[in-house]
C-alpha cells in the first residue's frame, strides 16, 4: 500500500530557530515529491518540487532534501519566523498509466512562538 | 489573481439534504480535483477532471457526483448528506500539456467548511 509518513505530527519551536520535518514514503514508482504549506482556513501551497534524480532544493528558508534510496525526504526550516507557524505536507506522485496519482502525508503541524 | 475560488466557504447541512460545492478557476488549467481533509488525516482524492467533459473517481467518491462542462468550472454534488461526510473539502487544478507529461504544482481554493448534522 502507498503510504506517507510525516514526523513529528507537531512541533514547537522558539522564533529564530531552525527545525527539521520528516517524510519517509513507500509510494512506487515514485514520480516526484512536493512539500507544501497549509495555513489554517487556507489551501495547501506548494513549497518545493524534486524528482527522483534531485537531492536538494532551495526555497527562500526552506531547504527539502530527498534520499530516494531509502524513501525518505526532509524539510528544513531555517531562522523561523511566526509566519511560518502552519502544517506542512509531503505530498508523493506515482505514474499510473495516463494519470499521476498523489498519496498526502498526514502533515506535520508547526508552532512557532516569540 | 483570482487563482481557484470555492463556495461557500461553510455550510450547515441536515442528514439527507442535498448540496453543490462550487469551484471555478481561471487558470486554463486542463486538470481539476476535489479533496476532502479530515481531522488528522491526509488529504483524500474524491474527484477528478483532465478536462472538460471528463471525470473519473478517485479514492473516495461514495456519495459524491461531479461534472465539467466547462474548462473553469467543476462543482461537486452531494446528493443524501450524511455525517460521514462532515469534512474540509478543496478544490484543486493544475496544468500537463498531455498525457504523461509534466504537470504544474496544484493550486489549491480556500476550503469549504461542510458539517453535516
Amino acid at each position: 500500500k502507498n503510504q506517507v509518513e510525516q514526523s513529528p505530527q507537531s512541533l514547537i519551536i522558539l522564533e529564530g530557530k531552525n527545525c527539521t520535518l520528516q517524510c519517509n514514503y513507500t509510494v512506487s514508482p515514485f514520480s516526484n515529491l512536493r512539500w507544501y504549506k497549509q495555513d489554517t482556513g487556507r489551501g495547501p501551497v506548494s513549497l518545493t518540487i524534486m524528482t527522483f534524480s534531485e537531492n536538494t532544493k532551495s526555497n527562500g528558508r526552506y531547504t527539502a532534501t530527498l534520499d530516494a534510496d531509502t524513501k525518505q525526504s526532509s524539510l528544513h526550516i531555517t531562522a523561523s519566523q511566526l509566519s511560518d507557524s502552519a502544517s506542512y505536507i509531503c505530498v508523493v506522485s506515482l505514474n499510473s498509466g495516463g494519470y499521476q496519482k498523489v498519496t498526502f502525508g498526514t502533515g506535520t503541524k508547526l508552532q512557532v512562538i516569540p | 489573481n483570482a487563482g481557484v475560488t470555492q463556495t461557500p466557504k461553510f455550510r450547515i447541512l441536515k442528514i439527507g439534504q442535498s448540496m453543490t460545492l462550487q469551484c471555478a478557476q481561471d487558470m486554463n488549467h486542463n486538470y481539476m480535483y476535489w479533496y476532502r481533509q479530515d481531522p488528522g488525516m491526509g488529504l483524500k482524492l474524491i474527484y477528478y477532471s483532465v478536462g472538460a467533459g471528463i471525470t473519473d473517481k478517485g479514492e473516495v467518491p461514495n456519495g459524491y457526483n461531479v461534472s465539467r462542462s466547462t474548462t473553469e468550472d467543476f462543482p461537486l454534488r452531494l446528493e443524501l448528506a450524511a455525517p460521514s461526510q462532515t469534512s474540509v473539502y478543496f478544490c484543486a487544478s493544475s496544468y500537463s500539456s498531455g498525457q504523461g507529461a509534466k504537470r504544474t504544482e496544484a493550486f489549491f481554493g480556500q476550503g469549504t467548511r461542510l458539517t453535516v448534522v
